[in-house]
């Protein structure tokens, strides 16, 4: 299975600031089939990215992904309050589906 | 408003059995295929099965092939996964998640539930 290893693990940060999140597959991932999610404890997860860099529907243009082959970026442009949370990598292109272990973003 | 709810995580022992539902609404259940999905303590989240429209074709996770069964009713805009045999290591948070792609399967997920505990101790 493709593992998905994200660094790093916790990152302390302030409101305003830029964010880059890293995602490393351990295989190529096909097909650009890759996506990120932010998730809060008590809540359900949200869709931010897949193919990569296309932004789910209702997702902040201060969210981006990129990358391509093994290694991806989300990256958060100006951190908002509200964008203090857990985030996830996924890749879909070959089963089984997997996802990172992924990456605190807090205050 | 779009959502989904699941229920039915609760503290079994060993070897017990367990059924979660996820009820849907907002949205045309039945154009969409289906999916659990869990994260255990300290764990990454982890696919578990997946149902096609009409439930005419169904996936597990070797983890839990054969113990696991998943189902839908599109009548009452729920999916239901019954759990049997559990182990210690189906302890999670267990997710019900809409597949982006609707009735084509695109494996990833832009609706998901808040989870439901599922403990499985002694």
């Amino acid at each position: 299975e493709n593992v998905l290893t994200q660094s790093p693990g916790t990152l302390s940060l302030s409101p305003g600031e830029r964010v880059t999140l890293s995602c490393r597959a351990s295989q190529s991932v096909d097909s650009n089939y890759f996506a990120w999610y932010q998730a809060k404890r008590g809540q359900a997860p949200r869709l931010l990215i897949y193919g990569i860099s296309i932004r789910a529907t209702g997702i902040p243009d201060r969210f981006s992904g990129s990358g391509s082959g093994t290694d991806f970026t989300l990256t958060i442009n100006r951190l908002e309050p509200e964008d203090f949370a857990l985030y996830y990598c996924q890749q879909y292109g070959s089963p089984p589906l997997t996802f990172g272990g992924g990456t605190k973003v807090e205050l | 408003e779009v959502q989904m709810v699941e229920s039915g995580g609760d503290l079994v022992q060993p070897g017990e059995s367990l059924r979660l539902s996820c009820a849907a609404s907002g949205f045309t259940f039945n154009n969409y295929v289906m999916n659990w999905l869990r994260q255990a303590p300290g764990k990454g989240l982890e696919w578990v099965s997946y149902i096609s429209t009409s439930s005419t074709t169904i996936y597990y996770a070797d983890s839990v092939k054969g113990r696991f069964s998943i189902s839908r009713d599109d009548g009452k805009n729920s999916l239901y996964l019954q759990m049997n045999s559990l182990r210690e290591e189906d302890t999670a948070v267990y997710y019900c998640a809409r597949d982006w792609g609707g009735s084509q399967p695109r494996w990833f997920f832009d609706l998901w539930g808040r989870g439901t505990l599922v403990t499985v101790s002694s």
